[in-house]
């Protein structure tokens, strides 16, 4: 059972276009976080927001923590090719146990 | 320099072999972990130590074994390697438990194919 639910599971956009890739969970998570993993690496970590209605920009993306701290959303605006990859939310609980959403596959195409 | 790095990078063996991943930080990182990530690119933690104890066990099966010489290092011994086995295994560190909001970095992954 997958405690964290990513939406959607592919998105494919022109360049320039906005898009929005959501995180939700019926669990409520110590922090939350969302990486980005590029084929053949690892995951880079984005942003980590702790607290609830916490919204954190980072250039054009914007992440959003749910007032619960059970969900989250990331908002890319005006999306360029060099944002194409797989893009993963991650709860975290007080043990430091990382769980994973499934993660939302972005493909921008110029 | 490397941050987190993991050897091989590419491993293909046959099913019933023994095989380990090796993974080294120069971070000065208290805490490492073991991911597995499987086809459908789900991500899920297997093992953590923190300053060479385990403190993360999940469901793995015991043919599954951690090691961690010291705090720089954390290798993954595989035994009687299984179809299912095939997958790509993250190395990972953080200066402290990820639940205290601390930065978690990967290593580029090993990719194991069991055939």
């Amino acid at each position: 059972t997958q405690l964290l639910e990513q939406s959607p599971q592919f998105l494919s956009i022109q360049e320039g276009e906005n898009l929005t890739v959501y995180c939700n969970s019926s669990s409520v998570f110590s922090s939350l976080q969302w990486y980005r993993q590029e084929p053949g690496e690892g995951p880079v970590l984005l942003v980590t927001v702790v607290t609830g209605g916490e919204v954190k920009k980072l250039k054009r993306l914007t992440f959003q923590f749910g007032d619960a701290r059970k969900d989250s959303s990331l908002h890319i605006t005006a999306a360029q090719p060099g944002d194409t990859g797989l893009y993963l939310c991650a709860g975290a609980d007080s043990w430091g146990k990382l769980q994973f959403g499934a993660g939302t596959q972005v493909v921008v195409t110029p | 320099d490397t941050a987190v790095s993991q050897t091989p990078k590419y491993l293909v063996t046959q099913m019933g072999n023994d095989k380990s991943i090796k993974c080294e930080q120069n971070l000065g990182h208290d805490t490492m972990y073991w991911y597995k990530q499987d086809s459908k690119k789900f991500l899920k933690i297997m093992f953590s130590y923190n300053n060479k104890e385990l403190i993360i066990n999940e469901t793995v099966p015991n043919r599954f074994s951690p090691k961690s010489p010291d705090k720089a290092h954390l290798n993954l011994h595989i035994n009687s390697l299984e179809l299912g086995d095939s997958a790509v295994y993250f190395c990972a560190s953080s200066q402290d438990r990820a639940g205290l909001g601390n930065t978690i970095y990967f290593g580029e992954g090993s990719w194991l194919t069991v055939v």
